[in-house]
């Protein structure tokens, strides 16, 4: 079984200021990352994942997260917001051995604010 | 990237009748699909993966003959929410997997609201 924890619900923040947003995750196998981005009343996007490799995976859109395995976490940070990233984020995780089931935390509302 | 498409993306409905929403995988087959269903301010809850020929696998508590799910070919699966209620009005979105993917795709959500 997986679970997925997103600590704080919502984040507020001045434009221009770093945020991060902190995602861990508790699960008995080796598990893909990922984070979705969904603004009011639209689907998800995929912003970023991690799959293998380097630790620190980046978005065009200037976020990054950090794969941590020992502390089984996966912050996304971000060192300057904009307005237009005001959004929910949502951390997710699947199992890399097979099955296409995603497990979703609870989200965590940014805002944005000048 | 993939694009799945979701239809309608809001519909307002009577206490009582039945809506059924679609979900198109436009340029991939879709084997499998996945419905979920979100509250307000709320996390995706997973209600049912569908499979493409055969029965849908339902997640435990939801109810398989209110949310009937349909996946009759590679590109398309459908939820009918049956005898629809007002506790039934949420946010139902879709996703599937492109083969050789790890990443899921998700349509544009379905606003259902019953009155």
């Amino acid at each position: 079984a997986q679970s997925v924890t997103q600590l704080d619900s919502q984040v507020p923040v001045f434009e221009e200021a770093p945020v991060e947003l902190r995602c861990n995750y508790s699960s008995s196998v080796s598990v893909y990352l990922f984070w979705y981005v969904q603004y009011p009343n639209q689907g998800l996007q995929l912003l970023l994942k991690y799959l293998s490799g380097s630790t620190l995976v980046e978005s065009i859109n200037g976020f990054e997260a950090e794969f941590n395995k020992s502390q089984t976490s996966f912050h996304l940070r971000k060192p300057s917001v904009h307005i237009s990233d005001t959004a929910e984020y949502f951390c997710a995780v699947r199992s890399r051995g097979g099955g296409n089931k995603l497990t979703f935390g609870t989200g965590t509302q940014l805002k944005v604010e000048l | 990237g993939a694009v799945v498409s979701q239809h309608p993306s809001r519909v307002i409905c009577k206490s009582g009748t039945s809506v059924k929403i679609e979900c198109r995988s436009l340029d991939f087959q879709a084997t499998t699909m996945f419905w979920y269903r979100q509250f307000p301010k709320q996390s995706l809850m997973l209600m049912a993966t569908s499979n493409e020929g055969s029965k849908a696998t339902y997640e435990q508590g939801v109810e398989k003959d209110k949310f009937l799910i349909n996946h009759a070919s590679l590109t398309l699966s459908t939820l009918t929410v049956t005898s629809a209620h007002p506790e039934d009005s949420s946010f139902y979105i879709c996703s599937a997997i492109p083969p050789f993917n790890t990443e899921a795709f998700f349509g544009q959500g379905t606003r259902l609201t019953v009155v």
